[in-house]
């Protein structure tokens, strides 16, 4: 497509529940990373694709979030055993390449998590 | 730790008038500079960049200087329109790692 897609772009969950949430990057992008923006917080990193290398994980707040990235394209953050803190707008990025000087970064709009 | 600290959340300011948006940051390794644009419901776009070997890139009304002795880094929109309220947020890098995003400034720019 012509640009970063995430879905849903709305979730309500209940605490405890198990979420998911897509990113499907644009096309021939290499590189995809989700961060998040809690209430008041800045954009906090999450983890990262690059092409077939091991993903890099660091910014994963807890055991309870994963990520995959099926066959080089769509992403799938999930998140288990949801709690309140966990609410936040949940942005999925890609690029061209690692370097972003090869062409920056393209954002998605985002899925606003509500856990209740 | 914060490595990247934008200390103003909020700014206001009146059209045509210069908006003046600042970002500090610690790691002098860091060695290129971002400006990313973000409207509700939207996700962040990009702005304005500067590398580490620059002291000033300017794109229209739209100026980011970097002091690499202070770490410190602004964005100056000058003349500001109600079109550019939104948040900002300062981005930085170095080498082949995500960006890193600070809290944001949200600017309002009034009528």
């Amino acid at each position: 497509g012509a640009g970063v897609s995430q879905s849903p772009s709305n979730k309500v969950t209940e605490k405890g529940k198990d979420v998911e949430l897509r990113c499907d990057p644009i096309s021939g992008h290499t590189a995809l990373y989700w961060y998040r923006q809690s209430l008041g917080q800045g954009l906090e990193f999450l983890i990262y694709f690059q092409g077939n290398s091991a993903p890099d994980k660091s910014g994963l707040p807890s055991d309870r979030f994963s990520a995959e990235r099926t066959g080089g394209s769509v992403s799938t953050l999930t998140i288990q055993r949801t709690q309140q803190e966990d609410s936040a707008v949940y942005l999925c990025a890609s690029s061209l390449g690692g370097d972003y000087r090869l062409g920056g970064y393209t954002f998605g709009s985002g899925t606003r998590l509500t856990v209740v | 730790d914060q490595q990247v600290k934008q200390n103003s959340p909020s700014l206001s300011v009146q059209e045509g008038r210069i908006s003046i948006l600042n970002c500090d940051y610690t790691n002098s390794m860091f060695d290129y500079f971002l400006w990313y644009k973000k409207y509700p419901a939207e996700g962040p776009t990009f702005l304005i960049s500067i590398s580490s070997i620059k002291d000033k890139n300017e794109d229209g009304r739209f100026t980011v200087f970097l002091n690499k002795s202070a770490k410190h880094l602004s964005l100056h929109i000058v003349p500001s329109q109600p079109g550019d309220s939104a948040v900002y947020f300062c981005a930085v890098l170095s080498g082949n790692t995500p960006l890193v995003f600070g809290k944001g400034t949200r600017l309002s720019v009034i009528a």
